[in-house]
C-alpha cells in the first residue's frame, strides 16, 4: 500500500523568504501522480501545484516550485518571496493511476509566516 | 463554475440524531468524493463515487454512515445516529476522471461538524 509522509509538523518562515516543505512517499508503482494542496484557516482545500510522475521536469506555478526526486520517493514544495498569505497547512497526496484515483494524504505541514 | 458547494457549512446537533451532508459537484465532473479530516485522523477518504455508482466505501468507518449519489449533479451523506466521536470536517470533493491527466480533485469548503 501506498503512504506518503511529512516529517515536519511546522515550518515558519519571514516573509519574502524562501521556504521548503518536505515530504516522502512510499509506492511500487511507476506512474502516480503527487498533489500539494493548501488549506488556509478558511478550510478551503486549494490545489498548489501537481507533479506526473512520467515528467523528468519540476512542475512550477508562480512562487511555488516542486522539487521531484522520483529515485528517492521525494517530492518537496518550494515557496519562494513568502507572503502572509502563504500561512496555511499544506498537504502532500499521492494519486495512484491504476483503477481507483484514490488520494493518499500526508499528515500535513502547518506552515507560518513571520512579518 | 461555482465550483464544488456542500451545505450545510456548520451542524451542530445532538448524539444520537440523524445528520445529513449534501454536496453539489462542479458540473461535468464524473468522480465524487467524500473525505473527513480530524486532528487524530488527518483527512480520511471515505467513499467515491464514479458516475454515480459507489467504487469504494472501504473507508465508511461503520453501518452509521450511508452515503449516495442519486444523479450526478448531488450527493448526501448521512449519519445515523450521530455520536461525538464524528465531529470533525467533511469534505466533498470532484474530479473529471476523463484522462488521468486531468485527474485533481477540486474540495468544497467543508462542512464542519459538532456532534454534543
Amino acid at each position: 500500500a501506498q503512504t506518503v509522509t511529512q516529517s515536519q509538523p511546522e515550518m515558519s518562515v519571514q516573509e519574502a523568504e524562501t521556504v521548503t516543505l518536505s515530504c516522502t512517499y512510499d509506492t511500487s508503482e511507476s506512474d502516480y501522480y503527487l498533489f500539494w494542496y493548501k488549506q488556509p484557516p478558511s478550510r478551503q482545500m486549494i490545489l498548489v501545484i501537481r507533479q506526473e510522475a512520467y515528467k523528468q521536469q519540476n512542475a512550477t506555478e508562480n512562487r511555488f516550485s516542486v522539487n521531484f526526486q522520483k529515485a528517492a520517493k521525494s517530492f518537496s514544495l518550494k515557496i519562494s518571496d513568502s507572503q502572509l498569505g502563504d500561512a496555511a497547512m499544506y498537504f502532500c497526496a499521492y494519486s495512484s493511476l491504476s483503477g481507483t484515483y484514490k488520494y493518499i494524504f500526508g499528515t500535513g505541514t502547518r506552515l507560518k509566516v513571520l512579518a | 463554475d461555482a465550483g464544488v458547494i456542500q451545505s450545510p457549512r456548520h451542524e451542530v446537533t445532538e448524539m444520537g440524531q440523524e445528520v445529513t451532508l449534501r454536496c453539489k459537484p462542479i458540473s461535468g465532473h464524473n468522480s465524487l468524493f467524500w473525505y473527513r479530516q480530524t486532528m487524530m485522523r488527518g483527512l480520511e477518504l471515505l467513499i467515491y463515487f464514479n458516475n454515480n455508482v459507489p467504487i469504494d466505501d472501504s473507508g465508511m468507518p461503520e453501518d452509521r454512515f450511508s452515503a449516495k449519489m442519486p444523479n450526478a449533479s448531488f450527493s448526501t451523506l448521512k449519519i445515523q445516529p450521530s455520536e461525538p466521536r464524528d465531529s470533525a470536517v467533511y469534505f466533498c470533493a470532484s474530479s473529471p476522471r476523463v484522462d488521468p491527466s486531468t485527474d485533481t480533485q477540486y474540495f468544497g469548503p467543508g462542512t464542519r461538524l459538532t456532534v454534543l
